[in-house]
């Protein structure tokens, strides 16, 4: 099955400063890789998807880079607020097939 | 309307109880899902319908019981539940299981075990 890891487990950057976040997987045949945010409480909300035919995808201060061969993808957040505080996780899906999911990054943003 | 709603919010129960989690989308979506979410932990799938029909139970002790009585709503009967069940259940919904959309996620049930 579908193998799913994600780095840095957290991640702690100044206001202002750049976040960058990626996952790597397993199944070459994995085709939808979405990014969900989580804050303390709260339902995943989808932030970013990105699909297999496309390269890169950006979202005002969100983007992502996806590379196939490689096979990840990351998450890029520019000038980054206290409110981007949150844990991220990638996920990745195919079809016919579950979302699977990372384990998470804990992104603290500091004042 | 691109909401999950989950029903109830919180939910305590005794280890011989029998209670039942609900969820409803009217987005139209015909894939629905069940997750468990520990502290810190990513989101494990349980149970995936598709069509109505279950088309996934990843390996879930019979003690965890779905139902999808129609395209709108997704149950999740619980008995004989353990301390370790404690979590967060999350329901979601697709538009399908063959489609590269998102899901949508509902707030969560937060079940207490006692």
């Amino acid at each position: 099955g579908e193998n799913v890891e994600q780095h840095p487990s957290t991640l702690s950057v100044q206001e202002g400063d750049s976040a960058v976040i990626k996952c790597t997987y397993s199944d070459s045949a994995s085709n939808y890789f979405p990014w969900y945010k989580q804050e303390l409480g709260k339902r995943p909300q989808l932030i970013i998807d990105i699909r297999s035919n496309v390269g890169e995808k950006k979202d005002q201060r969100i983007a992502v880079t996806l590379n196939k061969t490689a096979k990840h993808f990351s998450l890029h957040i520019t000038e980054t607020q206290p409110e981007d505080s949150a844990v991220y996780f990638c996920a990745v899906h195919n079809y016919g097939q579950n979302f699977v999911f990372g384990p998470g990054t804990r992104l603290s943003v500091l004042p | 309307d691109t909401e999950v709603t989950q029903t109830p919010k919180h939910l305590v129960m005794g280890m011989t109880n029998k209670k039942s989690l609900k969820c409803e989308q009217h987005m139209g979506h015909r894939a629905m899902y069940w997750y468990k979410q520990k502290a810190k932990k990513p989101p494990e799938l349980m149970f995936v319908y598709s069509y109505e029909k279950l088309s996934i139970n990843e390996s879930v002790p019979s003690r965890f019981s779905p139902e999808c009585p129609n395209s709108s709503l997704l149950n999740l009967h619980l008995h004989a539940l353990q301390p370790e069940d404690s979590a967060l259940y999350l329901c979601a919904s697709s538009r399908g299981t063959t489609e590269n959309t998102e899901a949508f996620f509902g707030q969560g049930t937060r079940l207490t075990v006692v």
